[in-house]
């Protein structure tokens, strides 16, 4: 079964305007990581946030976690017409063996 | 600088025709992944190797096959291609295999299947 799920699937703003991207998913999870993929090349880690934490930052990037709801949300401010790619999130549970789970993702696109 | 490298990006077969990816790395990472992502979707882990120990996914068909001959090198090996084995394939590394590790992705392998 699928463990993280994006939502939106797509979406589209303005430079300059932020862009929240939101994950779910349905096991216990240790960590969650957020990973970015320019069109046709592989994915680049953007953060971790362990199920300990709540927040964490990273320049434009903030993501939040909340265990309770089992989400997780992508926040960049201030975007750019370079943030344009699709972004996933990846859960790593116990029951998973250790492997990644990805979500479907959401195909950011910031228009200039 | 150190990193994931996939050749080639672009591989062409035909169906029937066994085809293999390759991948290596100069991270000295314990960890190797192979990823099937079709278009639209999330990757989707094949298997792995810890080290020199493989691990299939349970839904990874037998038509794939993956040889790690040393930590710098993984192949990824299609017997039988068939037109829905097209797709990008990533390798990805992780310097181990514990819950707190990231995965470090290379460019993709874009196989067209004829």
């Amino acid at each position: 079964s699928q463990q993280g799920e994006e939502d939106p699937q797509a979406l589209s703003i303005q430079e300059g305007e932020n862009a929240t991207m939101n994950c779910s998913y349905k096991t216990s999870i240790n960590n969650l990581q957020w990973y970015r993929q320019n069109s046709g090349r592989g994915l680049v880690h953007l953060i971790l946030i362990r199920s300990n934490e709540r927040e964490k930052h990273s320049g434009r990037l903030r993501v939040t976690l909340d265990t309770s709801k089992k989400s997780s949300s992508l926040l960049i401010t201030a975007s750019r017409a370079a943030d344009t790619a699709s972004y996933f999130c990846a859960t790593v549970s116990l029951s998973a063996g250790q492997n990644f789970v990805f979500g479907p993702g959401t195909r950011l696109s910031v228009l200039p | 600088d150190a990193m994931v490298i996939q050749n080639p990006r672009y591989q062409v077969t035909q169906f029937g025709k066994p085809v293999t990816l390759s991948c290596s790395q100069t991270l000295n990472h314990n960890v190797m992944y192979w990823y099937q992502q079709k278009s639209s979707q999330a990757p989707k882990l094949l298997f792995h190797y810890y080290d020199k120990d493989f691990n299939n996914e349970a839904d990874t068909p037998d038509n794939f096959q993956s040889r790690r001959p040393n930590t710098s090198f993984c192949f990824l090996d299609i017997r039988s291609p068939g037109l829905g084995d097209a797709a990008m394939y990533l390798c990805a590394t992780s310097r181990d295999a514990g819950q707190q590790e990231t995965q470090y992705f290379g460019p993709g392998t874009r196989l067209l299947v004829l």
